[in-house]
């Protein structure tokens, strides 16, 4: 089926080690996202995409990196995990018009 | 600075009556407006958005929103709520049209419904 792919879908990680949230979309879409989910705080942006070869910093991108592989693919990278970094990860596609996002099914991480 | 405001963190209705979960927002110029319904252990799924034009809009589950420009809000909206519509609500809203689309979520509404 079309949409949003992440991988894996629950990871737990020591503090310190590192990772990376892989996400693949098959829509064609231009743009790409990643958001952190947290109890009482909605979503926040931690980086974007807005076209192949390209990302910038959403509202919180410390202890994170990205790399826009593709069209398709968009890794989200935590080098030194902390436990500040326990959350729920998702990924988010768009096309350049305001159709909205189609998201991926998520990444529960925990972070001892 | 942009944001969204969902007031509720929590919406509790009987089955069959009508729900509303509130949302107001703080951007600048005409920005673009979207209601996302969060199932438990699953990602975002959307429900409607508001463009342009009729301020009334329809969406996915009998859902609609009423976008009131003057006070800024956009409010979900079903008549006849279903146990089957419990779950977490976001309201979101995109002032970046030129820059890769980004939204601006609020922090949620859990809706619970009662038989």
């Amino acid at each position: 089926n079309a949409g949003v792919t992440q991988t894996p879908k629950f990871q737990v990680l020591k503090t310190g080690q590192s990772m990376t949230l892989q996400c693949a979309q098959d829509m064609n879409h231009n743009s790409m996202y990643w958001y952190r989910q947290d109890p009482g705080m909605g979503l926040r942006l931690i980086y974007y995409s807005a076209s192949e070869g390209t990302t910038d910093k959403g509202e919180v991108p410390n202890g994170y990196n990205v790399s826009r592989l593709n069209k398709r693919e968009f890794s989200l990278r935590l080098e030194s995990a902390a436990p500040s970094q326990t959350s729920v990860y998702f990924c988010a596609s768009s096309d350049l018009e305001p159709y909205g996002y189609t998201f991926g099914s998520g990444t529960r991480l925990t972070v001892v | 600075a942009q944001s969204v405001a969902q007031p509720e963190d929590q919406v509790n209705v009987a089955e069959g009556n009508p729900l509303t979960v509130k949302c107001t927002y703080s951007v600048s110029g005409n920005p673009y407006l979207f209601w996302y319904v969060q199932y438990p252990n699953r990602g975002l799924q959307f429900l409607l958005k508001y463009i342009t034009g009729d301020n009334l809009v329809k969406g996915s589950y009998g859902f609609e929103a009423e976008f009131n420009k003057s006070q800024t809000s956009f409010h979900l909206k079903k008549p006849s709520a279903l146990v089957s519509d419990s779950a977490l609500y976001f309201c979101a809203v995109s002032p970046y049209y030129n820059q890769g689309g980004k939204l601006i979520f609020g922090q949620g509404t859990e809706l619970s419904v009662k038989p």
